[in-house]
C-alpha cells in the first residue's frame, strides 16, 4: 500500500523567507505527484503536477521537484508571503486509466507566514 | 462553470440518523470521488465512480453507500450515522488541468458533518 509522509507537520516563518516542504512516498511506481493547497474551511486547489518522467515543475514562486527513485519530492516556496499561509498537501497518483488515477495523500504541512 | 458543488455545507446528526451528501460537477468529467478528512490526517478515499453506472470501494467504505445518479451527480449516503463518521467530506471529479494534457482532481468545498 502506498504511504505518503510529509515533513514538517507545521511551519511558522516570517515573511520573506524561502521555504522547503518535504514529501516522501513508499512505492516509487507512481504515475504523477501533485501538490495541493488547502485554505481553512475550503476545498483543495492543485498547485503543481509533476509527471513521473519529470524532475521538476515551476509556477511563479513555487518549484516542485521529484526524485522518483528515492521516493521524495520537495516543494520550494520563494520569498514567502502571508497569503501563502495554508495547508499544503502532497499526493501521488498510482497508475492511470478509468479505474485508477487514485490519489494517496500525505497529512499535510500547515504553513503560517507572519508579517 | 461552478466546478464541483456540495450540499449541505454543514450538518449535525444524532447517532443512528441517516443522511445523503450531494455532489455535482459541471465539467463533464467521467470519474468522481468521495473522501473524508479527519484532523491531522490526509484525505482518505471512501468510494469512487470511474463512469456513470459504476462505483467501487476505496480505502474506508464501511458505513457508507454511494449512487452515481448520472454523469453530473455522485451522492454519499450514511444509513446509520456513528460518532466515528464525524469528519469533513470532500467530493472530487477528475479531468484535464486547464490548458494541459495531464489530469488532476477538482475538489468541492466540503461538507462538515458532526455526529453526536
Amino acid at each position: 500500500k502506498q504511504e505518503v509522509t510529509q515533513i514538517p507537520a507545521a511551519l511558522s516563518v516570517p515573511e520573506g523567507e524561502n521555504l522547503v516542504l518535504n514529501c516522501s512516498f513508499t512505492d516509487s511506481a507512481i504515475y504523477n505527484l501533485q501538490w495541493f493547497r488547502q485554505d481553512p474551511g475550503k476545498g483543495l486547489t492543485s498547485l503543481l503536477l509533476i509527471q513521473s518522467s519529470q524532475r521538476e515543475q515551476t509556477s511563479g514562486r513555487l518549484n516542485a521537484s521529484l526524485d522518483k527513485s528515492s521516493g521524495r519530492s520537495t516543494l520550494y516556496i520563494a520569498a514567502s508571503q502571508p497569503g501563502d499561509s495554508a495547508t499544503y498537501l502532497c499526493a501521488v497518483v498510482v497508475g492511470r486509466g478509468s479505474t485508477l488515477g487514485r490519489l494517496y495523500f500525505g497529512r499535510g504541512t500547515q504553513l503560517t507566514v507572519w508579517p | 462553470n461552478a466546478g464541483v458543488t456540495q450540499t449541505p455545507k454543514f450538518q449535525v446528526l444524532k447517532t443512528g440518523q441517516s443522511m445523503t451528501l450531494q455532489c455535482a460537477q459541471d465539467m463533464n468529467h467521467n470519474s468522481m470521488y468521495w473522501y473524508r478528512q479527519d484532523p491531522g490526517m490526509g484525505l482518505r478515499l471512501i468510494y469512487y465512480s470511474a463512469s456513470e453506472g459504476t462505483t467501487d470501494k476505496g480505502e474506508v467504505p464501511n458505513g457508507y453507500n454511494v449512487s452515481r445518479l448520472n454523469k453530473r451527480e455522485f451522492s454519499l449516503r450514511l444509513e446509520s450515522a456513528a460518532p466515528s463518521q464525524t469528519s469533513v467530506y470532500f467530493c472530487a471529479s477528475r479531468g484535464l488541468l486547464w490548458g494541459g494534457e495531464q489530469e488532476t482532481q477538482y475538489f468541492g468545498p466540503g461538507t462538515r458533518l458532526l455526529v453526536l
